[in-house]
């Protein structure tokens, strides 16, 4: 079974601080997303990556930034954090499409919550 | 437990029931779709996917339909069970993305009575 792994489930920050969120997938994913989640709104794509070291902006991707140094993780920066920024940070992965379609396999999140 | 959506349709059915969620999309491009499950606390789960050569996909006790005329999927649960109880929503990927960038459903929260 495809495994992605957040490195936390729950996470309190301050404001201003620089939060990290890691994100690790053991099923050789060429693609690798962050999602934020907020009740009403449904999954907002903040950032992706098709292959290490190269992202690109999703819908939101204000006041975030990300890394992907190797394949198997994809971290997400919170360069600053603010209120607005409390949510559900989901990571997700899939394969290329150069495989087809491939539906994306999703962690179980990490609850962020900026005071 | 932890709510994705304070006002999601809920469907509320009895377990053995069949179960029957529905989606419309927008993008007329779109040419794969995915159902999502999600559990309180956890993250989406796959259940099913279709391609939109085809109208009809059967997994295990779940069926998905596409209508490409009216721009709507469904996802039908056979025999329902308390276990299948959560939010599902669909995903869209439209033809000219040029990636696996999917679009997601806000949801549907199935709530099965024993």
């Amino acid at each position: 079974d495809v495994k992605v792994t957040q490195s936390s489930r729950y996470l309190v920050k301050r404001t201003g601080e620089k939060v990290f969120l890691e994100c690790v997938q053991d099923m050789d994913h060429e693609n690798m997303f962050w999602y934020r989640q907020d009740p009403g709104l449904g999954l907002r794509l903040i950032y992706f990556s098709y292959d290490v070291k190269m992202k690109e902006k999703g819908d939101i991707p204000e006041g975030y930034s990300v890394s992907r140094e190797k394949k198997e993780r994809f971290s997400l920066i919170l360069e600053s954090a603010s209120t607005n920024q409390t949510s559900m940070y989901l990571c997700a992965s899939s394969h290329s499409g150069a495989r087809g379609n491939q539906p994306q396999h999703f962690g179980d999140g990490t609850r962020l919550s900026i005071l | 437990g932890e709510s994705v959506g304070l006002h999601l349709p809920t469907l509320s059915v009895q377990e053995g029931d069949n179960s029957i969620i529905n989606c419309a999309y927008s993008n007329s491009a779109s040419d794969y779709f995915i159902w999502y499950k999600q559990e309180s606390g956890k993250g989406p789960q796959f259940i099913i996917d279709i391609r939109s050569n085809m109208d009809k996909r059967q997994g295990q006790r779940v069926t998905v339909l596409l209508n490409k005329t009216v721009k709507h999927l469904s996802l039908q649960i056979a025999a329902t069970q308390p276990g299948d109880s959560a939010v599902y929503f669909c995903a869209e990927r439209g033809r000219n993305t040029g990636f696996q960038k999917l679009v997601f459903g806000t949801g549907t929260r199935l709530l099965v009575s024993p």
